[in-house]
């Protein structure tokens, strides 16, 4: 079985321009969530989605934005883009939201992102 | 005060060694715990979950200590592929996974 997929593996964008990235949960999977990885850090929880809602929303600003479609797939937008955004970006997905608290995440390969 | 503390390393051991890592949080009311390992480049991949009696699998042991906030993972018999980053992760019973920086590790030969 496939795992999560991600699309594009690589990108290059300048400042204020804009990006989506994509995912493609487990197939079964019904939730997925968005995080962003800087060099040297851990990962940082951006948004959880599930059956198509926002579940969950981290610490970012309102030029990332998120939405999830009938088929569980996902799109992570970024407008006004900053170098400051310039990361890994990664989607994991679970099989449900919340209701077991070790509801295990899969992460795919990650967007990176570059911008100059 | 970050939610997850981790050391981070880098640990560099010699092959057969044996190596902990700590990690504490500071959300006392999280109920479960992950520790994910991460490539060079890649994406973390869940190496363990961290339960109250604790958890071992083959070469790896995680515990969980409530009154000090703390987990920690053991490495024994250490392989040169066990050299990655070791991840500790806060799950705050949202599905919402708190990391910590992560602790590198490099075993040589």
């Amino acid at each position: 079985d496939a795992g999560v997929t991600q699309s594009p593996t690589h990108l290059i964008k300048t400042r204020g321009q804009h990006v989506t990235l994509r995912c493609s949960p487990i197939s079964g999977h019904k939730s997925v969530s968005w995080y962003q990885q800087v060099l040297g850090q851990g990962p940082q929880f951006i948004f959880q989605y599930y059956e198509k809602e926002e579940r969950g929303r981290g610490n970012f600003p309102d030029r990332f934005s998120a939405r999830q479609f009938p088929n569980y797939s996902s799109e992570l937008n970024v407008n006004a883009l900053l170098l400051g955004d310039s990361a890994l970006y990664l989607c994991a997905s679970s099989l449900e939201y919340g209701w077991r608290v070790q509801e295990t995440q899969y992460f795919g390969p990650g967007t990176r992102l570059l911008v100059l | 005060r970050k939610e997850v503390e981790q050391d981070p390393g880098p640990f560099n051991v010699p092959e057969g060694a044996t190596v902990a890592f700590n990690c504490t949080y500071s959300n006392s009311a999280s109920q479960s715990f992950f520790w994910y390992r991460q490539d060079c480049r890649k994406e973390p991949k869940l190496l363990m979950s961290v339960y109250s009696s604790g958890n071992e699998d083959g070469r790896f042991t995680a515990q969980l200590n409530r009154a000090s906030q703390y987990i920690s993972l053991l490495i024994r018999d250490s392989k040169l592929s066990d050299s990655a980053t070791y991840l500790c992760v806060e799950n705050l019973n949202t599905d919402k996974l708190i990391f910590g920086t992560g602790t590198r590790l490099q075993v040589f030969p």
